[in-house]
């Protein structure tokens, strides 16, 4: 059972644009990650997110954990191409059996 | 560079066959977590060792198994591949659960 479902699953925009991508769950994390991926590589941990309603920037990139730690969403403002890669959100669930489990991803591609 | 490195990089075997995948993690990581990535699965949680014991298991099928050795490297073995578990194999390392590094992966393509 996939936990976390990601949208869009893939998005084609041109340099400068601004796009939003989102991770939802009817599951509560205790924190949430995300991650890019580029082919042939492995993914590489951009951020975490601990506290609801917590909002994170990495330059172009902001990042905001749900209220009820139960959703995340990664925005992106004027998409630069070494933006290109696919995004996974991931986190650790906080009931039952421990699992750390990745979302479906979105795979971004942003044409120069 | 994660600091987290795998061999080999690519892979190729027939079905029958059994492999092991090696990692080694960052320097003063204690857990290692395994995952199988192909096209139509995403990334998937196969096993995690901490200090060289289990410490969960995920989608891990019967006929694979992995082990975290006293220097903390730590192997997946494959066996009776099949063509399906053709796919990226990764290893991560991590202090804390919530902040993993991954290696670059091995390719396994079973023909």
């Amino acid at each position: 059972t996939q936990l976390l479902e990601q949208s869009p699953q893939f998005l084609s925009i041109q340099e400068g644009e601004n796009l939003t991508v989102y991770c939802n769950s009817s599951s509560v994390f205790s924190s949430l990650q995300w991650y890019r991926q580029e082919p042939g590589e492995g993914p590489v941990l951009l951020v975490t997110v601990v506290t609801g309603g917590e909002v994170k920037k990495l330059k172009r990139l902001t990042f905001q954990f749900g209220d009820a730690r139960k959703d995340s969403s990664l925005h992106i403002t004027a998409a630069q191409p070494g933006d290109t890669g696919l995004y996974l959100c991931a986190g650790a669930t906080t009931s039952g059996t421990y699992k750390y489990i990745f979302g479906t991803g979105t795979r971004l591609k942003v044409l120069a | 560079d994660s600091g987290v490195t795998q061999t080999p990089k690519h892979l190729i075997t027939a079905t029958g066959q059994r492999v092991t995948l090696r990692c080694s993690p960052r320097s003063g990581d204690l857990s290692v977590y395994w995952y199988q990535q192909s096209l139509d699965q995403g990334l998937q949680f196969l096993i995690q060792y901490y200090n060289g014991e289990e410490r969960a298991k995920g989608n891990i099928l019967e006929r694979f198994s992995a082990q975290q050795f006293p220097d903390l490297h730590s192997e997946l073995n494959l066996s009776s591949l099949e063509l399906g578990d053709s796919a990226l194999y990764f290893c991560a390392s991590s202090v804390l659960a919530d902040t993993q590094y991954f290696g670059p992966g091995t390719r396994l393509t079973v023909l």
